[in-house]
């Protein structure tokens, strides 16, 4: 069964500095999705980004960007110039072949203005 | 984009009753959509996969005859907390997947608060 690893319960991180949360993952499978989602205070699940298995690129949306590392299976996002609207938690999911998502545990992302 | 909508987003029932959550797709079909739960300050766990027009598929450890799921249509699926009672109060949220291999994503729904009493 796939596991998704996220070992940093908690971070803070400087307002306009970067941040990287790390997250690892188990498969046997050789094609497959990673994605890491944002769950504001308002509990709503917001697709931060989206990383498919076979790109060898690293997927980025604006100041968000993964370290995609097949062989280690592991899959990181760094936040480049850190806003207050980025305090959330963060979590690390990976979709199954038959679309299910499994999340890790979450990494709560503080901002200090 | 795509939208997922749940309703109620809180709902207070007495132990003892029965609860109706409903997850519905707004501007797309969805064959198949997730229920979540997550606890306070946890994950969102997977309770059970929802089949348009077939049964629904659960996860090892949940209870199928607590938690009724129907798919009766391809834009609705409805959870039914059976027989509540307080530790199942928690945060439920649904999903359904779109988009094509290059365009994949699952919209979540913005969640139900259920309190049992």
């Amino acid at each position: 069964a796939q596991t998704v690893t996220q070992s940093q319960p908690e971070m803070s991180v400087q307002e306009a500095e970067t941040v990287t949360l790390s997250c690892t993952y188990d498969t046997s499978e050789s094609d497959y999705y990673l994605f890491w989602y944002k769950q504001p205070p308002s509990r709503q699940m917001i697709l931060v980004i989206r990383q498919e298995a076979y790109k060898q690129q690293n997927a980025t949306e604006n100041r968000f960007s993964v370290n995609f590392q097949k062989a280690a299976k592991s899959f990181s996002l760094k936040i480049s110039d850190s806003q207050l609207g980025d305090a959330a938690m963060y979590f690390c999911a990976y979709r199954t072949r038959d679309d299910k998502i499994i999340f890790g545990k979450g990494t709560r992302l503080h901002i200090l203005p | 984009g795509a939208v997922v909508s749940q309703h109620p987003s809180w709902v207070i029932c007495k132990s003892g009753t029965s609860v109706k959550i409903e997850c519905r797709s707004l501007d797309f079909q969805a064959t198949t959509m997730f229920w979540y739960r997550q606890f306070p300050k946890q994950s969102l766990m997977l309770m059970a996969t929802s089949n348009e027009g077939s049964k629904a598929t659960y996860e090892q450890g949940v209870e199928k005859d607590k938690f009724l799921i129907n798919h009766a249509s391809l834009t609705l699926s409805t959870l039914t907390v059976t027989s509540a009672h307080p530790e199942d109060s928690s945060f439920y949220i649904c999903s359904a997947p779109i988009g094509t291999p290059e365009t994949y994503e699952q919209y979540f729904g913005p969640g139900t608060r259920l309190t049992v009493t």
